[in-house]
């Protein structure tokens, strides 16, 4: 296993539009965490699944997000009615709740979200 | 007061030098602690995470933790330029709750 995947890795789009991603956490993990991360800033935590069952979701967040992982394994997040604003660098991570490196979060390339 | 707080520098250091980075965190309930590396355009790296009260080495890195002081650094031994990089310090509180400090950019001189 190589690692956290992400999918596209860049995304252009226009003002109103929806956009997917996809995330591939690594296989022996079962959290799953979405991020968005803006210039000078740390991630910031958008919401965390644990196996398929989303257990927080960011107040932070608008209606017009919405994150699944249906079978516990790879994870989507769409966003509805693209606004500029949300243009960022949009990461996902995963982690064990077990193990020798349990709680060590490892993050994926990322997908670099660009709304014109 | 921002959870986690860290110097956005620039630090620079001179190649070879030790380089610091120091980070403070507000939740006293706080369990583990971590320290990721930011490329610029890059996702962050995991290089260290720390759990307990004191010092951690691997290679030529050193985490420290004083929970009593809430204050977790990273020590970079023998730095290169290609430590340049964003470190972003983390904190982990309760089950899903990852909070990150704004970063540190470093500059290793050469």
């Amino acid at each position: 296993d190589t690692g956290v995947s992400q999918d596209p890795r860049h995304k252009i789009t226009k003002r109103g539009q929806n956009v997917t991603f996809r995330c591939d956490p690594i296989s022996e993990h079962n959290r799953l965490y979405w991020y968005r991360q803006t210039l000078g800033q740390g991630p910031e935590f958008l919401t965390y699944f644990q196996n398929e069952a989303q257990l927080e979701k960011s107040r932070l967040l608008s209606d017009r997000f919405s994150a699944e992982r249906p079978k516990g394994s790879f994870s989507t997040l769409e966003i509805q009615r693209t606004e500029q604003g949300d243009s960022a660098m949009y990461l996902c991570a995963s982690s064990s709740s077990s193990g020798n490196s349990y709680n060590e979060q490892f993050f994926g390339p990322g997908t670099r979200l660009t709304v014109l | 007061q921002k959870e986690v707080e860290q110097n956005s520098g620039p630090l620079s250091v001179p190649e070879g030098a030790i380089a610091s980075l120091n980070c403070t965190y507000s939740d006293r309930v706080s369990q583990s602690f971590f320290w990721y590396r930011q490329y610029s355009g890059k996702s962050p790296e995991l290089i260290m995470s720390i759990y307990s009260n004191g010092d951690k080495e691997d290679g030529r890195f050193t985490a420290q933790l004083n929970k009593a002081s809430q204050y977790v650094s990273l020590l970079i031994r023998d730095s290169q330029p290609s430590d340049s990089a964003t470190y972003l310090c983390a904190v982990h509180s309760g089950t899903y709750k990852y909070i990150f400090g704004t970063g540190t950019r470093l500059k290793v001189l050469a």
